[in-house]
């Protein structure tokens, strides 16, 4: 049972490169999310999904998209990416309707130069 | 989601009982008291959460008072590895968690 886990643990990109941050769950939860935390910040939420096929914004969405692709895997991707998105990301998850324990991947460093 | 008040930091020294304060004066009725805590730079773990009872767990228990505008993390007998962040969280009914800056534990020797 691994948890959550994330890939890659560390990215450097350029100014203007796109990437997929992964993250999958073996717990069989319903609900995942994805949140950044800058520097002696606590984490902001950028998306979440409250079950399969559902999406919904969190309070920092801009630059980014997601993809609920099954049950177990969440994405997130940058498009272009920007020097302002040099954060740690984590990916949580958690089961539905009641459970409030969060469960968090280990974090992508991510830098944009 | 409630807006939550806590102290940068705190000291304790190991094998004492650490009490962490938080003020969440804004919180609404149906809105959960949580606790989380994230070491060094690892992943934020799940600590607690109550509604209006006082809570116990096998890692700390949660005071919260009558009126419910505060609540007390109390972790019985700290250790170095206690050393960490501690966020405490008002709101999440959506499962939405609003985490703000929390505070810094340092367990002394």
């Amino acid at each position: 049972n691994a948890g959550v886990t994330q890939t890659p643990k560390f990215q450097v990109l350029k100014t203007g490169q796109s990437m997929t941050l992964q993250c999958a769950q073996d717990m069989n939860h319903n609900s995942m999310y994805w949140y950044r935390q800058d520097p002696g910040m606590g984490l902001r939420l950028i998306y979440y999904s409250a079950s399969e096929g559902t999406t919904d914004k969190g309070e920092v969405p801009n630059g980014y998209n997601v993809s609920r692709l099954n049950k177990r895997e969440f994405s997130l991707r940058l498009e272009s990416a920007a020097p302002s998105q040099t954060s740690v990301y984590f990916c949580a998850s958690s089961e539905a309707g009641g459970t409030h324990e969060q469960y968090f991947g280990p974090g992508t460093r991510l830098t944009v130069t | 989601d409630a807006k939550t008040t806590q102290p940068p930091s705190m000291d304790c020294a190991e094998g004492r009982a650490a009490n962490l304060p938080c003020n969440h004066s804004t919180i609404s009725g149906n809105e959960y008291v949580y606790w989380y805590r994230q070491i060094h730079s690892q992943g934020p773990q799940y600590i607690i959460h109550g509604l209006k009872n006082n809570e116990t767990n096998e890692m700390a228990s949660l005071i919260i008072t009558e009126d419910r505008k505060s609540s007390t993390l109390i972790l019985p007998h700290a250790t170095l590895r206690d050393t960490a962040v501690y966020y405490c969280i008002a709101g999440g009914a959506t499962n939405k968690l609003i985490f703000g800056t929390g505070t810094l534990l340092a367990v002394q020797p």
